[in-house]
């Protein structure tokens, strides 16, 4: 079985600063997707960004960046700029992508305040 | 377009007692998802329908929750009866075949006394 792990429950940050949150997981397959997904106060998980596991290139949103090392298996989420807005739960999930179920396995997330 | 539909947003219930939860997916998209989400935990899977099949309900307690999705569109989920640890948010998310990435509802907040 998979299991994913983050090892910040809680980080803050100041406005405009850059943050990194860390995700570890571990499996033994090979294709695979890698997700962070944000979820508000107001409980709607949102998707960050996403990676495939077969693409050694970053995956990149706008201010929103990952850090994929295949090899070490962790996958980490850096935000540039940080807004206000971007205060939530931060969930990091994997997918098998050759299982016929597209389950996700969440972390047990990152709390970040972003302070003003 | 509209998102995942999820009602109620809330629901108070006594132990023993039972809860339906409703979701509608996005049009279109065939595979709907139940997870549970414990406080201070992350989401669990508890059961995925494509179409109006079940693909994996592995992690239900199917002594007591129950889920249909009988003409492949909205769903529902049942607990019968509640127990104090079933308090959870209950989130559906849904997605199309051709994608990977789940788009989730708001969720409906339970608890049980």
């Amino acid at each position: 079985a998979q299991t994913v792990t983050q090892s910040q429950p809680e980080m803050s940050v100041q406005e405009a600063e850059t943050v990194t949150l860390s995700c570890t997981y571990d499996t033994s397959e090979s294709n695979y997707y890698l997700f962070w997904y944000k979820q508000p106060p107001s409980r709607q998980m949102i998707l960050v960004i996403r990676q495939e596991a077969y693409k050694q290139q970053n995956a990149t949103e706008n201010r929103f960046s990952v850090n994929f090392q295949k090899a070490a298996k962790s996958f980490s989420l850096k935000i540039s700029d940080s807004q206000l807005g971007d205060t939530a739960m931060y969930f990091c999930a994997f997918m098998n992508s050759g299982a016929g179920s597209y389950q996700l396995t969440f972390g047990k997330g990152t709390k970040l305040s972003v302070i003003p | 377009e509209a998102g995942v539909a999820q009602s109620p947003r809330y629901k108070i219930i006594e132990k023993r007692q039972s809860v339906a939860f409703w979701c509608n997916p996005i049009s279109g998209h065939a595979t709907l998802y139940w997870y549970q989400q414990i406080l201070g935990q992350g989401p669990k899977l508890l059961i995925q329908f494509q179409n109006n099949g079940v693909v994996d309900d592995s992690q239900l307690p199917k002594d007591r929750f129950s889920a249909e999705r009988l003409k492949g569109v909205d769903s529902t989920l049942k607990i019968q009866p509640a127990k104090l640890e079933d308090s959870a948010v209950y989130l559906c998310a849904s997605s199309s075949i051709r994608e990977e990435t789940q788009y989730f509802g708001p969720g409906t907040r339970l608890l049980v006394l």
